[in-house]
């Protein structure tokens, strides 16, 4: 069964800080999907990144990056010199090889304060 | 636009009302799905249709009911709406491009709310 975890309930920062978003997943696949979203205040579900289990180079995308590590099960999400927002709730989600359901983490709000 | 549409955005009613939510995807993707998600923001999958037909089908009441006419089109039909419906109801697409699963491309949700 999968699972993935995001034990950041909600973290807070004020801007221009570094901030790290963790997520740990649990799969028995050695093919899986990883991914992150961004829910803004106005609510839609926003694609921000995907990775294959096959491909653990780290990404960089503007301020933000990833980092993945297979052998600590984690896929962590850093936004530099965050901005106002950046405030969000962001999800990290698995698929498994051969099924396309997506399970979530629970979310970890972030607020970017001024 | 190419998207995924859902409708209403916003949906009121009374406890043991039916209700339905209809979702459009013009992507061409032959995988839809809807989504719960509550007021802690867990998102949990409710129901998966590929090509029309059911796939997944998680533990969910049976006043629940999705209909899929086509591969364009998932809609969600709810009976009996009970105040523990209140959620907001996000449909999905996607599709396998065969060097795997790109995840999925959502609707803009649809806040039901029961009172």
């Amino acid at each position: 069964a999968q699972k993935v975890t995001q034990a950041q309930t909600e973290i807070s920062v004020v801007e221009k800080e570094d901030v790290t978003l963790d997520c740990v997943y649990e799969t028995r696949d050695t093919t899986y999907y990883l991914f992150w979203y961004k829910q803004p205040p106005s609510g839609e579900l926003v694609f921000l990144i995907r990775r294959n289990s096959f491909d653990e180079q780290n990404e960089i995308s503007g301020r933000y990056s990833w980092n993945f590590q297979k052998s600590t099960s984690s896929f962590n999400f850093t936004i530099t010199a965050s901005q106002v927002v950046d405030s969000a709730v962001y999800f990290c989600a698995l698929s498994e090889a051969g099924y396309s359901t997506l399970t979530f983490g629970k979310g970890t709000m972030l607020l970017v304060s001024p | 636009d190419t998207a995924v549409s859902q409708t209403p955005k916003y949906l009121v009613t009374q406890m043991g009302n039916d209700k339905s939510i209809k979702c459009e995807q013009n992507l061409g993707h032959d995988t839809m799905y809807w989504y719960k998600q509550d007021s802690k923001k867990f998102l949990k999958i409710m129901f998966s249709y590929n090509n029309k037909e059911l796939i997944i089908n998680e533990t969910v009441p049976n006043r629940f009911s999705p209909k899929s006419p086509d591969k364009a089109h998932l809609n969600l039909h709810i009976n009996s709406l009970e105040l523990g419906d209140s959620a907001v109801y996000f449909c999905a697409s996607s599709q396998d491009r065969g060097r795997g699963f790109y995840g999925y491309t959502f609707g803009s949700g649809t806040r039901l709310t029961v009172v």
